[in-house]
Order: C-alpha cells, then sequence, then structure tokens
C-alpha cells in the first residue's frame, strides 16, 4: 500500500520569502501525485497535479512543485509567498485497489505566513 | 455553478444518536467518496462508490453506512458504533477515467462534534 510523508507538520515564513514544502511517497511505481490546499473550516482545493510528461508542473496561486521519481519526492515550491497562502497543504498520491484508483493523502502541512 | 453541497456544516450529536451527512453533486460525476479528518492525521477514506447502488468500503468503514441510489446523492450515516465520531468530514466526487487519474472534487466538508 502507499504512504505519504509529509515531513513538516508546521512550517513558519516571512512574507515574501521563499517556502519549499516536502512531500514523499513510498512506491516507485507509476503514480499520479497531487497537492491540496485547505483553507479553514473549507474543503480541500486542488494546486496541482502531476500525471505524466514534465517533471516540473505548474499550478495555481504561483505554486510549483518537482516530481522526483528516483527520490519518490513531489516537493511544493512558491519563490515569493503573501499572507493569504496561510492554509492547510496535503499530499496526495494515487493507489491502485481491486481496479479502482484511490488517493492516499499525507498528514498535511500547515504553512503560517507572517508580515 | 456546478459543485459538491455538503450539509449540515455543523453538526452536534448526544452519544448513542445516529446521524446522517447529506452529500449532493452536480457535475455529473460517476464515483463519489467520503474522507475523515482528524488533526494531524490528514484524511482518511471511509466509503467511496463508482456507480448507482454499489459502494465500497474504505479504510475506516467501521461505525459508518452509506447508499448511492442516485448519480448525485452519496448520503453518510454515522452510527452509534463509532467509537470517535467527532471530527471533520469530507465528501468528494470525480469522473471515472480508465488509466488516468481520478482527480477529486471536494466539498465545504460537514464538521460533526458529539457531546
Amino acid at each position: 500500500a502507499q504512504s505519504v510523508t509529509q515531513l513538516d507538520s508546521q512550517v513558519p515564513v516571512f512574507e515574501e520569502a521563499p517556502v519549499e514544502l516536502r512531500c514523499n511517497y513510498s512506491s516507485s511505481v507509476s503514480v499520479y501525485l497531487f497537492w491540496y490546499v485547505q483553507y479553514p473550516n473549507q474543503g480541500l482545493q486542488l494546486l496541482l497535479k502531476y500525471l505524466s510528461g514534465s517533471t516540473l508542473v505548474k499550478g495555481i496561486n504561483g505554486f510549483e512543485a518537482e516530481f522526483n521519481k528516483s527520490q519518490t519526492s513531489f516537493h511544493l515550491r512558491k519563490p515569493s509567498v503573501h499572507i493569504s497562502d496561510t492554509a492547510e497543504y496535503f499530499c496526495a498520491v494515487s493507489e491502485w485497489d481491486t481496479g479502482f484508483q484511490k488517493l492516499v493523502f499525507g498528514t498535511g502541512t500547515r504553512l503560517l505566513v507572517s508580515p | 455553478d456546478g459543485g459538491i453541497t455538503q450539509s449540515p456544516k455543523y453538526l452536534f450529536r448526544k452519544e448513542g444518536q445516529n446521524v446522517t451527512l447529506s452529500c449532493e453533486q452536480n457535475l455529473n460525476h460517476d464515483a463519489m467518496y467520503w474522507y475523515r479528518q482528524d488533526p494531524g492525521q490528514g484524511l482518511r477514506l471511509i466509503y467511496y462508490s463508482q456507480i448507482v447502488n454499489d459502494f465500497q468500503k474504505g479504510d475506516i468503514a467501521e461505525g459508518y453506512s452509506v447508499s448511492r441510489e442516485k448519480k448525485e446523492s452519496f448520503p453518510l450515516t454515522v452510527t452509534s458504533a463509532q467509537k470517535n465520531p467527532t471530527a471533520f468530514y469530507l465528501c468528494a466526487s470525480s469522473i471515472l477515467t480508465m488509466g488516468g487519474a481520478n482527480v477529486l472534487t471536494f466539498g465545504a466538508g460537514s464538521r460533526l462534534t458529539v457531546l
């Protein structure tokens, strides 16, 4: 079974600084990878996804992520964060179970942006 | 606009009572899912359904039940058998792709508190 590790439970950063949120997954077989963002008391919104092709994926709100197959990583980056980026970020990987594709989520990283 | 509607947003329940959370989608998606979110634990899959009148248990189905009588609707019942039901519940849906990625769209969630 797949597992997703988000080592940092919380990342504090100052506004306009760069940020990287780390994500590692367990299997090196072909996978689909996702980053979702959750604002307080809301559902999850898709930031970006890697399905195939270029290993650098660009998403909404200026975020990007790089797929690294050899390191089984899919780290999320933003060159300059805003206060409004304060939220919880979840990395997810696809898993096949009896012919059906499910998503396995990490435990999340809370990004705290301060002025 | 298409989307997923979850209701109620907040729900309080006494111990020993069953409660049903509603999830309705107008995206014409085939698959629907229920996840449970607890602080520091990410999202865990409760049940999922690929087609009407069919559903499968996820990783933490004990104490929960679902039905899928209509394509648009996938209600979740939290029964008295669920030992620790206080949590944030998220409903999601996706199209089903052959060999492709099932990209999930989430509702805004329902917060259940057991008194």
